[in-house]
């Protein structure tokens, strides 16, 4: 079945110890999304790419950063992880433009930072 | 841009019971509606859409009907399960045909034997 993978499902890191959590996708997606989701809230968009194209959210901290270095995979960097961005973090992909088209997320990585 | 407002809970339900979630929403035009499930531990999984108005979206006994006179876009469900129970989220494109959603802000449902 075509999808979207997460790996790995748990990380657990250190304060301050640079983390890189991966994603895969086997639907030939043009647009990859990274959201950070913190207890009983919505995601928050931090990045998406478009192709090639990295867009970044404005409120997104310098801290995280992503690297697309083909179409089926997209991974995201966390410099120097703080307590604060202990989260779950989902991965998705859209085929185009959301317009129409829906995203379609990966299980996410659950990021313990101690 | 577009926004939602989104019936929030936490809401505990008995078996077999009738489910609704209240959606509305602010945009410009008619975008498609999405609502979008996720089960405890999960990612979010797309439960269903409608493109445009007066369309009704269904899956797994769920529905929704696209109002654009009252810009709604209410979940319903007749009979809910004990495998129901997940956080329900309303989105819509934040603003024409952009490529980002904007999510309420999410409704735990739990559902009880």
């Amino acid at each position: 079945d075509a999808m979207v993978i997460q790996n790995p499902r748990y990380q657990v890191t250190q304060f301050g110890k640079p983390v890189t959590l991966s994603c895969s996708q086997t639907l030939n997606h043009n647009v990859m999304y990274w959201y950070q989701q913190k207890s009983s809230q919505a995601p928050k968009l931090l990045f998406h790419y478009y192709d090639k194209d990295f867009n970044n959210e404005a409120d997104t901290p310098d801290n995280f950063q992503s690297r697309r270095p083909n179409t089926s995979f997209c991974f995201l960097d966390i410099r120097s992880p703080g307590l604060g961005d202990a989260a779950m973090y989902l991965c998705a992909t859209s085929r185009d433009l959301v317009g129409g088209y829906e995203q379609y997320f990966g299980p996410g990585t659950r990021l313990t930072v101690t | 841009g577009n926004s939602v407002t989104q019936m929030e809970g936490p809401v505990t339900l008995s078996e077999e019971a009738f489910l609704t979630i209240n959606c509305t929403y602010t945009a410009t035009g008619y975008p498609s509606l999405f609502w979008y499930v996720q089960y405890p531990g999960e990612g979010l999984q797309l439960l269903l859409k409608a493109t445009k108005a007066d369309d009704k979206g269904s899956n797994k006994g769920f529905e929704a009907t696209y109002r654009k006179e009252t810009t709604s876009f209410h979940l319903e469900k007749g009979s809910v399960q004990v495998s129901d129970s997940a956080v329900y989220f309303c989105a819509l494109p934040r603003q024409g045909g952009s490529e980002k959603l904007v999510f309420g802000k999410g409704m735990k449902l739990t559902v009880n034997p």
